[in-house]
C-alpha cells in the first residue's frame, strides 16, 4: 500500500503570504491519480486539484499543484482568509483498487 | 449538478451494525462509482471502499475487509455502506463521494455527501 506523508503538519501564516504544502509518496504515483482537497470544520472535503496540477471547477488560480513521481506540492500563492483550512492529498492505486489520503496539513492564521 | 444526500446521524451499541445511505441526484447513477470515506473526530480521511453500480462490483480497503459491505440500488439511485461489529473506534463521520474518471484518464472525488455522524457508545 502506498503511504502519503504530508508536511508540515501545521503551517502558520498570515493572509497574503505564500503557502507551500508537500505530499510525499512511499513509491511512485501516477500524476493522473493525485488529487488535493480542502476541508473546513464541519464541512465535507472539497476538490481543489486533480491530475496533480489541474484546478477543479471554480477553484481560484491562486491554488496550484505540481510534482510527479513521489513528490507533489500544493501552492497557495497569496492566502485569503477563507483559505485557512486543512488540506489533504490523495492517490489511487489500481492493484488492488484503493485510495489513500495523506494525514493532512492544517493551514492556520499566524 | 450532482448531489449526494446522506441519511441522518446514528447512535449504535458496540457489536451492532449500522447502514448509511447516500442518495444521488443529477447525472446517471449507474455510470457512477461511489466511494465511502470516514473521518474520526479530529482525525484525517480514511477510504473504506467503493462500488461500481453498473457492474455491482465492490472493493474494500484491507482494514475493513469482512466488516464492511457496500451496495447500490440503481432503481433508487442510492448507495449503502453497512459496517458491522461496531466498536468505539468506529465513531466517525462517514462520507460518500462520487468518483469521476475524466477523458484524460484522471481520477478524483468530485462530489461529496454532507456526512453522517455515527456514534458507537454503550
Amino acid at each position: 500500500e502506498i503511504v502519503l506523508t504530508q508536511s508540515p503538519g501545521t503551517l502558520s501564516l498570515s493572509p497574503g503570504e505564500r503557502a507551500t504544502l508537500s505530499c510525499r509518496a512511499s513509491q511512485s504515483v501516477s500524476s493522473s491519480y493525485l488529487a488535493w482537497y480542502q476541508q473546513k470544520p464541519g464541512q465535507a472535503p472539497r476538490l481543489l486539484i486533480y491530475g496533480a496540477s489541474s484546478r477543479a471547477t471554480g477553484i481560484p488560480d491562486r491554488f496550484s499543484g505540481s510534482g510527479s513521481g513521489t513528490d507533489f506540492t500544493l501552492t497557495i500563492s497569496r492566502l485569503e482568509p477563507e483559505d485557512f483550512a486543512v488540506y489533504y492529498c490523495q492517490q489511487y492505486g489500481s492493484s488492488p483498487p484503493a485510495w489513500t489520503f495523506g494525514q493532512g496539513t492544517k493551514v492556520e492564521i499566524k | 449538478q450532482v448531489q449526494l444526500v446522506q441519511s441522518g446521524a446514528e447512535v449504535k451499541k458496540p457489536g451492532s451494525s449500522v447502514k448509511v445511505s447516500c442518495k444521488a441526484s443529477g447525472g446517471t447513477f449507474s455510470s457512477y462509482t461511489i466511494s465511502w470515506v470516514r473521518q474520526a473526530p479530529g482525525q484525517g480521511l480514511e477510504w473504506m471502499g467503493r462500488i461500481i453500480p453498473i457492474l455491482g462490483i465492490a472493493n474494500y480497503a484491507q482494514k475493513f475487509q469482512g466488516r464492511v459491505t457496500i451496495t447500490a440500488d440503481k432503481s433508487t439511485s442510492t448507495a449503502y455502506m453497512e459496517l458491522s461489529s461496531l466498536r468505539s473506534e468506529d465513531t466517525a463521520v462517514y462520507y460518500c463521494a462520487r468518483v469521476y474518471y475524466d477523458s484524460s484518464g484522471t481520477l478524483y472525488f468530485d462530489y461529496w455527501g454532507q456526512g453522517t455522524l455515527v456514534t458507537v457508545s454503550s
